[in-house]
């Protein structure tokens, strides 16, 4: 089974710095997706960014930015000039992509809950 | 993208009780996804509906105390049945759009 790791329960940075938040997962399978999603206070879960697990080439998303590297089975996220709407907790999840049961291939990481100071 | 309406976004129920939560999701989706997040944890899914066949729950999740329904390709319901305490958390519908996971507002619910 697939599992994923975020070795950072809480992390902090400054307002307009860049931080970096770790993820590995452990998997058998070669093709699949990998994601950050950013929950809020308002609790509504909301997509950072996303990774197919058979392009080489990092995704990028404005100032969010991924360091895939496959071999290692490392999925980190990178916010650069940080905000204070930036604040929220950050899940990784895995995703297989085989099979029609999407859902259920969804596997969720425990959480690292990111601080902005002003 | 896809866009997901979740009711009501917070309760305070009586143990005992039950509590109905409803999604609608702005266009068909095969499948719906119910989820749970106890406070400060991650996401543990509860089960997967349907349209037209009983939902399939996870290990741990039952039918009689989370009851769902999806009549449609659009709207699923979560019912969580003869509360207490511990019921007390988060709960999150969830559809997919192009291998990505979308959720709706979240149901934060307390039993007293």
């Amino acid at each position: 089974a697939q599992t994923v790791t975020q070795s950072q329960p809480e992390m902090s940075v400054q307002e307009a710095e860049t931080v970096t938040l770790s993820c590995t997962y452990d998997t058998s399978e070669s093709d699949y997706y990998l994601f950050w999603y950013k929950q809020p206070p308002s609790r509504q879960m909301i997509l950072v960014i996303r990774q197919e697990a058979y392009k080489q080439q990092n995704a990028t998303e404005n100032r969010f930015s991924v360091n895939f590297q496959k071999a290692a089975k490392s999925f980190s996220l990178k916010i650069s000039d940080s905000q204070l709407g930036d604040a929220a907790m950050y899940f990784c999840a895995y995703r297989s992509a085989k099979g029609s049961n999407y859902g259920q291939n969804f596997v969720f990481g425990p959480g690292t809950r990111l601080s902005v100071l002003p | 993208s896809a866009v997901i309406s979740q009711k009501p976004s917070r309760d305070i129920c009586q143990r005992g009780t039950s509590l109905t939560i409803q999604c609608q999701v702005d266009s068909q989706v095969t499948m719906m996804f119910w989820y749970r997040q106890q406070p400060g944890q991650s996401l543990t899914l509860i089960a997967t509906a349907n349209q037209g066949s009983e939902a399939t729950y996870e290990s741990g999740f039952v039918i009689d105390k989370f009851p769902i329904s999806r009549p449609n390709l659009t709207f699923s319901t979560l019912t969580v049945s003869n509360m207490s305490p511990e019921d007390s958390s988060i709960y999150l519908c969830s559809a997919d759009r192009a291998a990505e996971a979308f959720f709706g507002q979240g149901t934060r619910l307390t039993v007293v």
